[in-house]
């Protein structure tokens, strides 16, 4: 089945540490992208990329950090530098003219 | 003043009734329009996309979009309490790299 798998599904963070999220498509999209939900608040964009090996900073990259270096995935690392990582993060792909764009499940990241 | 803007609600329409909900954003040059539901703690899903002035219908959901007046909406006809879910406008701007902004989603309760 096509389709975007976001992983893990729940994530604990200790203060100080590093986390990565993972993100892969085979839906064949060029781009794919990262938000932030935060309780009863829209989606904001972390970063995205439209190709790979290249990747544009969102609204709130600050504190996070991508790589992409296949077409299928987008890995996300929520760095040390995030003071307040708590939050949804969700993964999406869409082709290139962004006629249609897909979520995966999403990952529940909290800081313990 | 926000790229997309959606009034975050909670609106309650009877079950049987029309649900109105209205997006407005702030590119003149946007082309291409989307409305997602998410259901609580899930991620969310394309339920319409639209690209031309006018009204395009899908089953009981018609999405219609004013690109003069800046303004997109969406209707449900016969509203059904699994119709229940938090909707977002999204946006894909044209100016620069493009990417999919969200606005922060209009929480629906529909009541039996």
């Amino acid at each position: 089945d096509g389709g975007i798998t976001q992983s893990p599904k729940y994530l604990f963070r200790k203060e100080g540490q590093n986390v990565t999220l993972s993100c892969e498509q085979n839906l064949n999209h060029d781009a794919m992208y990262w938000y932030r939900q935060d309780p009863g608040q829209g989606l904001r964009l972390i970063y995205y990329s439209q190709i790979v090996n290249d990747f544009q900073k969102g609204d709130i990259a600050e504190g996070y950090s991508v790589s992409r270096e296949k077409k299928e995935s987008f890995p996300l690392t929520v760095t040390s530098a995030q003071k307040n990582p708590t939050a949804f993060y969700l993964c999406a792909s869409s082709n290139r003219d962004i006629i249609s764009a897909f979520f995966g499940q999403g990952t529940r990241l909290t800081v313990v | 003043q926000k790229e997309v803007e959606q009034n975050s609600g909670p609106l309650s329409v009877p079950e049987g009734a029309i649900a109105s909900l209205n997006c407005t954003y702030s590119d003149r040059g946007s082309q291409s329009f989307f409305w997602y539901r998410q259901y609580s703690g899930k991620s969310p899903e394309l339920i319409m996309s639209i690209y031309s002035n006018g009204d395009k219908e899908d089953g009981r959901f018609t999405a219609q979009l004013n690109k003069a007046s800046q303004y997109v909406s969406l209707l449900i006809r016969d509203s059904q309490p699994s119709d229940s879910a938090t909707y977002l406008c999204a946006v894909k701007k044209n100016q620069g790299a493009q990417k999919l902004v969200f606005g922060q989603g209009t929480r629906l309760t529909i009541n039996p």
